[in-house]
């Protein structure tokens, strides 16, 4: 069984065009993560929910909008997409305990977003 | 910012030899953290050492910790060909999220 779920693994679209990807856990996690792999395998954080509530939000452009229905889903909405979204855009999950640092974190297969 | 920087960024070695990888970071840690990426894959953890921890080792995997200078090394011992892939170190610099480094790409050749 997969742990860490994301749809669609591959992602072609145009410029200025809305686009989401959805991301599913299944190990019983209470925190998710996205995060950006550029194309020099450079991996940076996104945002991070714990129990649904937003906890990490870096300096992304407000074109990319999470939501966490609830605590096994995170989904990424992105709008008015440029050609500098295009990336593998990954989502992890992990236990948090308030306090403590982060445990490890748990990858889904990635996405790969083109943007033409 | 970029917290941990990984040396070298390419290896290639031969099936049976030692590879080891070093990752230098930059401000104060909780715990650094080790994980493995194939080729088009997300990546997989391997261990993790806490500060206070000097050496840990998993199966082939030996991770060293020199918190006086910043750095910590992985050394995979008698490499195999399915090692190939990109390594990264992972920091939590004192919060609540990690930060990656750059990475290492391993090159095992049968």
């Amino acid at each position: 069984d997969t742990a860490v779920s994301q749809t669609p693994k591959y992602l072609v679209t145009q410029m200025g065009n809305d686009k989401s990807i959805k991301c599913e856990q299944n190990l019983g996690h209470d925190t998710m993560y996205w995060y950006k792999q550029d194309s020099k395998k450079f991996l940076k954080i996104m945002f991070s929910y714990n129990n649904k509530e937003l906890i990490i939000n870096e300096t992304v452009p407000n074109r990319f909008s999470p939501k966490s229905p609830d605590k096994a889903h995170l989904n990424l909405h992105i709008n008015s997409l440029e050609l500098g979204d295009s990336a593998v855009y990954f989502c992890a999950s992990s236990r948090l305990f308030q306090g403590a640092p982060p445990y490890e974190q748990y990858f889904g297969p990635g996405t790969r977003l083109t943007v033409t | 910012s970029q917290q941990g920087e990984e040396d070298p960024q390419a290896l290639s070695i031969q099936e049976g030899e030692n590879a080891t990888m070093n990752c230098s970071y930059k401000t104060s840690i909780n715990n650094l953290q080790w994980y493995r990426q194939n080729s088009g894959r997300g990546l997989v953890h391997l261990i993790l050492i806490r500060s206070n921890e000097r050496e840990k080792h998993s199966g082939r995997l030996r991770v060293t910790l020199d918190t006086s200078k910043k750095s910590s090394s992985l050394l995979i011992t008698a490499s195999r060909a399915a090692d190939t892939a990109s390594y990264f170190c992972a920091t939590d610099a004192a919060t609540d999220k990690l930060i990656f480094g750059t990475g290492t790409r391993l090159q095992v050749f049968p």
